[in-house]
């Protein structure tokens, strides 16, 4: 079964304009939330991650959210720019194991 | 700038022949998970070994599939009698310390299956 849940599958975004990724996970055992960066032909590589210790994180254009009574988190990317089109995963993980969301492709139009 | 090396990149393979996919994790990490994408999907973890011992293989399918991660020398992912439906991409990651993220993700290997 799919642990967590990622929406939208896909998003379009105007260049300066923010994009919104969602994530809901079922283990409330899960103490490590990361979201990763794809792009095509590469492997996905870390973006930023949260602890539920606290309820946002920032880092440059990136920032995420995360709302434990819900079991949601998301990613907000400000000021969205081309070499941000990629695809995005949330993942979460309460040990070695990595539970991933199907993604979201961000599309990012000039 | 030694990151997750994975080779080979690109793999094809006949229905029945075996697949070897390579992996050399973060120099100094001894800790290594592969993982297997497929099409429109996440990424579903398979098995997690250390140095000569595996230590989870609960995503491994029951047949066909080993892995190995030898003292000396790359982990290594086998598939044997490969079938259409293990075309996929697959990764292999590496920690420093067990439990401690991040996991840091190789480029993969896409394999397919004529």
């Amino acid at each position: 079964q799919q642990q967590v849940k990622q929406s939208p599958q896909s998003l379009i975004v105007q260049k300066g304009g923010i994009s919104i990724i969602n994530c809901a996970y079922e283990n409330t055992a899960f103490d490590y939330f990361p979201w990763y960066q794809q792009f095509p032909g590469k492997g996905p590589a870390l973006l930023i991650a949260i602890r539920p210790d606290v309820s946002e994180k920032k880092e440059g254009r990136f920032t995420i959210s995360f709302n434990k009574s819900a079991k949601q988190f998301s990613l907000h990317i400000m000021d969205s720019q081309p070499g941000d089109s990629a695809t995005y995963f949330c993942a979460a993980s309460n040990d070695y194991k990595l539970s991933f969301g199907a993604g979201t492709t961000v599309t990012v139009r000039a | 700038n030694a990151g997750v090396m994975q080779n080979p990149r690109h793999l094809v393979r006949r229905r029945g022949q075996e697949a070897r996919l390579r992996c050399s994790p973060v120099k100094g990490h001894s800790h290594v998970y592969w993982y297997r994408q497929l099409p429109e999907e996440g990424l579903k973890f398979m098995v997690y070994l250390q140095k000569e011992n595996i230590i989870d293989e609960s995503g491994m399918p029951k047949e066909r599939f080993s892995a190995e991660f030898p003292k000396e020398g790359p982990s290594i992912l086998r598939i044997q009698q490969v079938v259409r439906g293990d075309s996929a991409a697959y990764f292999c990651a590496s920690s420093l310390e067990q439990g401690t993220q991040p996991q840091h993700f190789g480029d993969g290997t896409r394999l397919s299956i004529l």
